[in-house]
């Protein structure tokens, strides 16, 4: 069975200031890893995907996620964070079925 | 229009009524989704249709039915819904049933609240 944690529930972060949107996972086998991001009444677009290639995937809006498997991570990075990123994300894990965490929501403070 | 629509976009019914979701994809695809996201609760796959027959079915409640007509449309019946159903029922597609290799395109969801 595989599971998935996002370890914070609301980030707020400064216009132009680093994102760090945590997620942990557990699988018995190697998993396929997503990011999806949702803005307010809008459905879930893919950010970027992990599927046993590099171990660090690039994404669209300058989004990027590092696979660790030692520390069964898979935490979504941006160098500096816009207006327009203030949304929820989800981390995905997928091994036989997709699992969804429980959502971070991200607040961007001009 | 373009993408993945869905309607209506806001419903609301009392427990007895008898509804539809409406799911519509321009994409060419050949896989239709249904999730349901409650508040404070992770997404949850409902329903998987490749080339127009159900491949998965994650436990949900015989009062949500399905339907896949074809490989354009997807509908969600609802009836005897209860209070709990009340949720984001969110449709999507993609190009073949293999998540990690296809990306799914979300529609903008209706928002269902049962009385």
């Amino acid at each position: 069975a595989q599971s998935v944690t996002q370890l914070d529930s609301h980030v707020s972060v400064s216009e132009g200031t680093p994102v760090l949107l945590r997620c942990n996972y557990s699988s018995s086998y190697s998993p396929s890893l997503f990011w999806y991001v949702q803005h307010p009444n809008k459905g879930l677009q893919l950010l970027l995907k992990y599927t046993s290639a590099a171990t660090l995937v690039k994404g669209i809006n300058g989004f990027e996620a590092e696979f660790k498997k030692s520390e069964t991570s898979f935490h979504l990075t941006k160098p500096s964070a816009h207006m327009s990123d203030a949304a929820e994300y989800f981390c995905v894990v997928k091994v036989n079925d997709m699992r969804f965490g429980a959502g971070t929501r991200l607040t961007v403070k001009p | 229009e373009t993408g993945v629509t869905q309607t209506p976009r806001h419903l609301v019914m009392g427990m007895t009524n008898k509804k539809s979701l409406k799911c519509e994809q321009h994409l060419g695809h050949n896989a239709m989704y249904w999730y349901k996201q409650s508040a404070k609760k992770p997404l949850e796959l409902m329903f998987v249709y490749s080339l127009e027959e159900r491949v998965e079915n994650n436990s949900v409640p015989s009062r949500f039915s399905p339907e896949c007509p074809n490989s354009s449309h997807l509908f969600l019946h609802l009836h005897t819904l209860q209070p709990e159903d009340s949720a984001l029922y969110l449709c999507a597609s993609s190009q073949g049933a293999r998540i990690e290799y296809n990306e799914q395109f979300f529609g903008p969801g209706t928002r269902l609240t049962v009385l």
